[in-house]
């Protein structure tokens, strides 16, 4: 089993709409979790933290459910820009980081 | 300010070739990292060097060796490359702090192996 497994799409969607999407991952004692966003031929850059009371960045909103193991990113009045690959990544207590091969996010006008 | 960067950007070997992929970062980060990133599998790590003068074994070590020659620099060797190494490999410096952490990646590697 992988350790952190994501939906890899892709979510089509239109500019303006919500999509949202969830990440698991397998080792409960995870200690940090992270969403990064790779758009195509590029490298992967942080998005943003994901903290255990869960957290706003303009737009897009980050959930940490520690019970069932799973992360979310909600993003909101969905933008052409937003159009990316987004990489959950799950730090190990060791501090090793485990990525998730991706969700593909398209965003149509 | 560079971040992290990474040469060459594009590389074309036949099996059984040997070739070093370089990569420096100018943020004084003492952890650094390569990635092979294939398609549907993510990004996984071939080896890390938690400070200047370590390096540890990360998911898919074999074929690959690395040096961290100093704290900025750590490259990646392939002695007799595979088309199975045919990848796009990235590294990276992390940056941990009391409520950061961050990853921050060089531009990617694509390496092609006849």
């Amino acid at each position: 089993r992988k350790e952190v497994e994501q939906d890899p799409g892709p979510f089509n969607v239109p500019e303006g709409a919500t999509v949202a999407f969830n990440c698991t991952y397998s080792n409960s004692a995870s200690q940090s979790f992270f969403w990064y966003r790779q758009d195509c031929r590029k490298e992967p850059k942080l998005l943003m933290s994901v903290y255990s009371s869960g957290n706003e960045d303009g737009r897009f909103t980050a959930q940490l459910n520690r019970a069932s193991q799973y992360i979310s990113l909600l993003i909101r009045d969905s933008k052409l820009s937003d159009s990316a690959t987004y990489l959950c990544v799950v730090t190990a207590p060791d501090y090793k980081l485990s990525f998730g091969a991706g969700t593909t996010v398209t965003v149509r006008a | 300010n560079a971040g992290v960067t990474q040469t060459p950007k594009f590389q074309v070997l036949k099996t059984g070739q040997s070739m070093t992929l370089q990569c420096a970062q100018d943020m004084n980060h003492n952890s650094m990292y390569w990635y092979r990133q294939d398609p549907g599998m993510g990004l996984r790590l071939i080896y890390y060097s938690a400070s200047e003068g370590t390096t540890d074994k990360g998911e898919v070590p074999n074929g690959y060796n690395v040096s961290r020659l100093n704290k900025r620099e750590f490259s990646l060797r392939l002695e007799s490359a595979a088309p199975s190494q045919t990848s796009v490999y990235f590294c990276a410096s992390r940056r941990q702090g009391a409520v950061t952490d961050t990853q921050y990646f060089g531009p990617g590697t694509r390496l092609t192996v006849l």
